[in-house]
């Protein structure tokens, strides 16, 4: 079964760097999220992305954030300036269209801001 | 708002026992979806209920939706030891397509 995969599995950065996190959807998926689940708490929507735009984003998704699907394949988030509480779990998502209701997650990525 | 939030946050029992957890939300819905987490890992989809559904069915998995009380359960039937994961429901509050919202979770704990 098709997956969506995400890499690295973990990173740890030192604040103030930048960080790019890579997901590779489901083939033939055109729906793409961000989410974060910063530890022992709910999983947090940050932003949506279809035909090359934001389609949506949460108030955590500020300027230090940004999305981007450089290649047509992988999706990918960058934060420029990390600080201590980006420390946090990120998780892809995808799906195949709007009609389809069933978002598919990664792995995850766990990020530590030292 | 606040959207799908679970009780009970916790939830320890045998093995062979059934293990239900419910999740309460405020507004209007598309759907509802039950995702499965384990320790430290990624989400993994079990079941979408539609808001014109009452309940549904997969394999050990039951799920009901009570839209007048804007209310779901889960339940898992025989549980095993490899159910052991946080459950979290998550509600599509607009359309298809838009932002899951997820509540915090309840954390179960099966023992053999």
């Amino acid at each position: 079964e098709p997956e969506v995969t995400q890499t690295p599995s973990h990173q740890v950065t030192q604040m103030g760097q930048e960080v790019i996190l890579r997901c590779v959807p489901i083939s033939n998926h055109l729906y793409f999220y961000w989410y974060r689940q910063i530890l022992g708490q709910k999983v947090e929507f940050l932003v949506s992305f279809y035909n090359n735009e934001i389609s949506e984003k949460s108030e955590i998704f500020d300027d230090q954030f940004s999305v981007e699907r450089p290649d047509g394949s992988n999706f990918t988030l960058k934060i420029r300036s990390t600080k201590l509480e980006d420390s946090a779990m990120y998780f892809c998502a995808t799906i195949l269209a709007a009609y389809q209701e069933t978002q598919y997650f990664g792995p995850g990525t766990r990020l530590l801001v030292l | 708002s606040q959207q799908g939030e679970e009780d009970p946050q916790a939830l320890s029992i045998q093995e062979g026992e059934n293990a239900t957890m419910n999740c309460s939300y405020k507004t209007s819905i598309n759907n509802l979806q039950w995702y499965r987490q384990n320790s430290g890992r990624g989400l993994v989809h079990l079941i979408l209920i539609r808001s014109n559904e009452r309940e549904k069915h997969s394999g050990r998995l039951r799920v009901t939706l009570d839209t007048s009380k804007k209310s779901s359960s889960l339940l898992i039937t025989a549980s095993r030891a490899a159910d052991t994961a946080s459950y979290f429901c998550a509600t599509d509050a607009r359309q298809a397509g838009t932002a899951l919202i997820f509540g915090k979770g309840t954390t179960l704990s099966v023992s053999s």
